[in-house]
């Protein structure tokens, strides 16, 4: 069972608009989250992490955690063609040295100009 | 400052053959992990190391898979014989162990093997 699930598969935007990426953990141990973006050809690469309940706002990008539910979210505000690419949501059960992610299988963002 | 390197990029080798890729992890960090990234797929954990003594090997496919950093540095993962189901990219990243809140991971661009 994928213990870190993501919706949807794919998400098509216009430049401008609202990009918003979901993400459910299955497992009530993974409380650390983490938003990666993978372009093509290239390795994923961090946007932001999230460890508390609420928003946390990094320029363009939101991500919202609800720990109750275990369910994370990622919207992207003002979206520009250079977001086209994979969005990992990725998840840890601890916030030490012992820290080894879980991946979901991702989202396909493409935004058109 | 230079990110985490691997090499070669591509690989390309038919069932049977043997297979290795090296990695060199960012400056200073001592803990380094394996991922393996199926196409379509999100990257999954095969092996990660603190400075050299292996953390965690489970999901590592023992039999032909091995993985070693044997001065804490750079890391080599071997495919022994391969097999067609082990075409995808070969991710290495790295991190600090280290520090109050969990740190993220960097990750180099991988290899991408393709078996016949």
């Amino acid at each position: 069972q994928q213990k870190v699930q993501q919706s949807p598969e794919s998400l098509s935007v216009p430049e401008g608009g609202m990009a918003s990426l979901n993400c459910t953990s299955s497992d009530r141990n993974f409380q650390y989250f983490w938003w990666y973006r993978q372009h093509s050809g290239e390795g994923p690469k961090a946007l932001m992490s999230i460890f508390s309940d609420g928003d946390k706002k990094e320029g363009r990008f939101t991500a919202h955690l609800n720990k109750a539910s275990l369910h994370v979210s990622l919207h992207i505000r003002d979206s520009q063609p250079s977001d086209s690419a994979l969005y990992f949501c990725a998840a840890s059960e601890h916030d030490s040295g012992y820290n080894k992610l879980t991946f979901g299988k991702g989202t396909v963002l493409l935004v058109s100009p | 400052e230079a990110g985490v390197t691997q090499s070669p990029r591509y690989a390309v080798l038919q069932e049977g053959q043997a297979v290795s890729f090296w990695c060199d992890p960012i400056s200073g960090h001592d803990t380094l992990y394996w991922y393996q990234q199926p196409r379509d797929q999100g990257p999954q954990l095969l092996v990660y190391f603190r400075d050299e003594a292996v953390i965690d090997n489970s999901q590592l496919p023992s039999d032909r898979f091995s993985a070693v950093r044997p001065k804490g540095t750079n890391s080599t993962l071997k495919i022994q014989s391969a097999k067609q189901g082990d075409t995808a990219t070969y991710l290495c990243a790295s991190r600090y162990w280290g520090g109050r809140r969990a740190e993220t991971l960097y990750f180099g661009s991988g290899t991408r093997l393709t078996v016949l």
